[in-house]
This record gives structure tokens, C-alpha cells and sequence, in this order.
């Protein structure tokens, strides 16, 4: 039990356009979802947390009006990446947890490898 | 702030081997702490840890917490070329919903 999909694996797009990313839990309701994103060799980075029908809260550092993130399920939260740029060509992964999921174990879709042109 | 330290930051060993990876952190209100494995794509859990001096294990991973002295490890044996990856160790806020990750360690076995 306990999955979270992303949706795409992988996309590539042109500077200036937006990308929206999927994240999922199948077979759990998620109360909270996590976005993070990941450069090469490095650990992960918490970009926003969102909880089902409020606003998400952003990380320092994080601009919102770049990474909207819409929390409108309890099984769905998408990141859009607005106006991309190379910069942001990045794995971006999100996690999920529940009511049916111990609080602390958050479980982790399989990521978005995100290249911008 | 709280820190999770992880260490070494890297590691290559030969199969067979066994390894032991590092994890010390400074939380306030500790609640559990966690082990996950991430390959090329996002982490798979492998511990939680809540309680002090019992060993969880699974398989040829056993990972165990010192509450005392703020520190967990995580041990392989006999490991395999299948371990290579970067292990994380991850420490939940008091509510459960913030994550504070550890800078992982890369593991590589060579055959």
C-alpha cells in the first residue's frame, strides 16, 4: 500500500513555456503532499508543502508565482512550472502522507526529470 | 534548526563486504527517525526507527537508534552490487509533516 505516481517520468520543453507536473496517491488519502527537487548529487530539497483545499506553504527561497501548486484533492496536487527556463531543469519528486499512513512516513512518487531547453 | 549529519559522504567497497553508514542529528521534540534508499529515482523507505537499542532488520540491512547519543546507523552485510545508491536518513518534525534530510551517503559496491 501506500503508492504515489507522478505524471510525467520525464519531459523536455522550450524556455518560456509551463509544465505541469502530476503527483498522486493511489490508494491512500493524502492530507499533505510534499514537492521537492533535486539537483545532481546533491539531497533533496523541500520546495512547498501543500495540505488538501488550503494554500501551499513555500520554502524561503521558493517563488511562488514560478512553482504554482494546487492541492485540490485528497489524492492530487500538481506543480506547474511557469515560464521555465534552463535554470529550472531539475528531478522534482513529490511525497504524500495520510490519514491511513503512519504521520511521520511520508512515501515518495517515483519523480519528474524536468529539462528545459 | 534542526541538523541531520550523515557520514561518510562516501563509500566504495567490494561485494561481500559490510558496511556501516553514519547518521547523527539535533532535533528539537524527536520523534522517529527514517532510512531511505534512492537509487536514479525517488527514495524507497527502509526504517523507521522510534525506539532506542531495537534493532530493526530486513534482509541484509539492520539499522538501529541511540537516543542518547542522537545518532542511528544503518548497516549492509554482504553487500551486493544491487546496494549501490545513495542511502538518506531523515528526521520528521514534531507534527510529522516537515522532513529534515540528512546529505545522504553514496554507497557504490563494485563486483
Amino acid at each position: 500500500g501506500a503508492v504515489v505516481s507522478q505524471h510525467p517520468s520525464r519531459v523536455i520543453c522550450k524556455s518560456g513555456t509551463s509544465v505541469k507536473i502530476e503527483c498522486r496517491s493511489l490508494d491512500f488519502q493524502a492530507t499533505t503532499m510534499f514537492w521537492y527537487r533535486q539537483f545532481p548529487k546533491q539531497s533533496l530539497m523541500l520546495m512547498a508543502t501543500s495540505n488538501e483545499g488550503s494554500k501551499a506553504t513555500y520554502e524561503q527561497g521558493v517563488e511562488k508565482d514560478k512553482f504554482l501548486i494546487n492541492h485540490a484533492s485528497l489524492t492530487l496536487s500538481t506543480l506547474t512550472v511557469t515560464s521555465a527556463h534552463p535554470e529550472d531543469s531539475s528531478f522534482y519528486i513529490c511525497s504524500a502522507s495520510g490519514r491511513s499512513t503512519k504521520a511521520e512516513t511520508q512515501y515518495f512518487g517515483p519523480g519528474t526529470r524536468l529539462l528545459v531547453l | 534548526e534542526d541538523k541531520v549529519v550523515q557520514s561518510p559522504l562516501s563509500l566504495v567497497v567490494h561485494e561481500g563486504d559490510t558496511v556501516t553508514l553514519n547518521c547523527s542529528y539535533e532535533v528539537t521534540n524527536f520523534r522517529s527517525l527514517l532510512w531511505y534508499k534512492q537509487e536514479k529515482k525517488a527514495p524507497t523507505f527502509l526504517f523507521m526507527l522510534t525506539s532506542s537499542g531495537i534493532e530493526k532488520k530486513s534482509g541484509r540491512l539492520s539499522s538501529i537508534l541511540d537516543k542518547k547519543e542522537l545518532f542511528s546507523i544503518l548497516n549492509i552485510t554482504a553487500t551486493q552490487t544491487g546496494d549501490s545508491a545513495v542511502y538518506l536518513c531523515v528526521v520528521p518534525n514534531n507534527a510529522g509533516n516537515m522532513l529534515t534530510f540528512g546529505g545522504g551517503t553514496r554507497l557504490m559496491v563494485k563486483p
